[in-house]
């Protein structure tokens, strides 16, 4: 079984342009996730999709970040226009519908986003 | 707001000793508690996990790990380390709606 895939694994841009990762969850998970860890720090929870509904986006940091999950399988986060402080290494999680499963989360390698 | 402590950014043991890796959390609920591994250039792989039950768990390569209420921590151990062990391991938090709470990561480095 495939595990979490996500691209680019690294992608290196100017600050003010688009960047666009992707994430292809396991298949037949309703739920995933998007976090970021910046400089060594933990890693910090962004958002929860259940199917291609947003249960939870309170971790998202501003409106610079836009996160989709059209049809409810693979996902994507877009970061419009890029600043320097979006550096960082981004990670996609999945898990499964609900109960305790849906507590064990699989992770993507991540995608490692330098902002120059 | 929720934390996750991981005490010491970087631990170095030498090879065949015991692996103490410390986690504390930040609730008077207790959460479920998980650990994760992170080798170079790899996505995080999940060690073990707490949710009911037995508060000593075992994950896989020989590492356990121990809830302690009254302590609110779940710290990681190996008795043996092994070379092949040195990675980045990230304890974590979930209490509700499956966001989980991470700390800042250890770095253990395990000398030959």
């Amino acid at each position: 079984e495939a595990g979490v895939t996500q691209f680019p694994s690294h992608s290196v841009i100017e600050k003010g342009q688009t960047v666009t990762l992707r994430c292809d969850p396991i298949s037949g998970h309703d739920n995933l996730y998007w976090y970021r860890r910046v400089m060594g720090k933990e890693i910090k929870f962004l958002l929860h999709f259940v199917k291609e509904s947003k249960q939870d986006e309170s971790g998202m940091p501003n409106n610079r970040f836009l996160a989709e999950r059209t049809g409810g399988t693979y996902s994507t986060l877009k970061v419009q226009p890029a600043e320097l402080e979006d550096s960082g290494v981004y990670f996609c999680a999945s898990s499964q519908d609900s109960g305790v499963s849906s507590y064990e989360q699989y992770f993507g390698p991540g995608t490692r986003l330098t902002v120059t | 707001a929720q934390s996750v402590t991981q005490l010491g950014s970087h631990v170095s043991v030498s090879e065949g000793a015991l692996v103490l890796l410390r986690c504390n959390y930040s609730s008077s609920v207790p959460p479920y508690l998980f650990w994760y591994v992170q080798y170079p250039n790899q996505g995080l792989q999940l060690l073990l996990k707490y949710t009911t039950g037995a508060t000593l768990v075992k994950g896989i390569n020989g590492f356990e790990a121990e809830f302690k209420k009254s302590e609110t921590s779940f710290h990681l151990t190996k008795p043996s380390a092994h070379m092949s062990d040195a990675a980045e391991y990230f304890c974590a938090v979930v209490y509700n709606f499956n966001k989980f709470y991470f700390g800042s990561g250890t770095k253990l480095n395990v000398k030959p």
